[in-house]
């Protein structure tokens, strides 16, 4: 049971350059998180998907995408990166979603840098 | 829109020192706490949560937090640290104005000196 995985750990892009973020669960939960992790900042929601099929804007969108594959995963696009977005991105996911009680697990992280 | 605030940015102590961070938030109906900690390179894990029931709650590795709702606030203790608990903590609210997504403080970055 590995829990929440995310590819790659590490990335270095150029100004400009896209790339996408994958995101992968093996606990069966229902909903997916995306964030970002900055300096001073703690963690800041960029995109959420509820269920599968749904996705939801957090705090922070501007400058990404997201796709709900399917229940498992979820992927964090750049389509033209810019040094803002220099940040440690973690995934998350939990069993329901939108409950009160719901507990966040969250993966690894993907340590990227813009230049 | 509920808000969390974590005053104490960075902290540093001494083994066998005692702790507390403070947690407050602006949500003024029912809330569901949590406090989260980052241990160096490793991913955010969850240490203890409240959601109803007795106010003081007990968490891994011997942490402790204390609901006091009339402050709406929910500080992290524990009696003695170790250097292991080096790390970043950070304090999170799940409110219905929120949709239940949890709204993270800022971090709180410990330090403990062997």
């Amino acid at each position: 049971n590995a829990g929440v995985t995310q590819t790659p750990k590490f990335q270095v892009l150029k100004t400009g350059q896209s790339m996408t973020l994958q995101c992968a669960q093996d606990m069966n939960h229902n909903s997916m998180y995306w964030y970002r992790q900055d300096p001073g900042m703690g963690l800041r929601l960029i995109y959420y998907s509820a269920s599968e099929g749904t996705t939801d804007k957090g705090e922070v969108p501007n400058g990404y995408n997201v796709s709900r594959l399917n229940k498992r995963e979820f992927s964090l696009r750049l389509e033209s990166a810019a040094p803002s977005q220099t940040s440690v991105y973690f995934c998350a996911s939990s069993e329901t979603g939108g409950h009160r009680t719901d507990t966040q697990y969250f993966g690894p992280g993907t340590r990227l840098t813009v230049l | 829109a509920q808000s969390v605030s974590q005053h104490n940015h960075h902290v540093i102590l001494s083994e066998a020192a005692s702790l507390e961070l403070g947690c407050n938030y602006s949500y003024g109906g029912t809330v569901n706490l949590f406090w989260y900690v980052q241990y160096p390179g490793q991913h955010l894990q969850l240490l203890l949560k409240y959601f109803s029931g007795d106010p003081l709650v007990k968490g891994i590795k011997g942490f402790e937090a204390e609901f006091i709702k009339s402050k709406f606030s929910f500080n992290l203790r524990k009696p003695s640290v170790q250097w292991s608990d080096t790390a970043e903590y950070f304090c999170a609210v799940n409110a219905p104005g929120g949709s239940y997504i949890p709204t993270f403080g800022r971090g709180t970055s410990l330090i403990v000196h062997p």
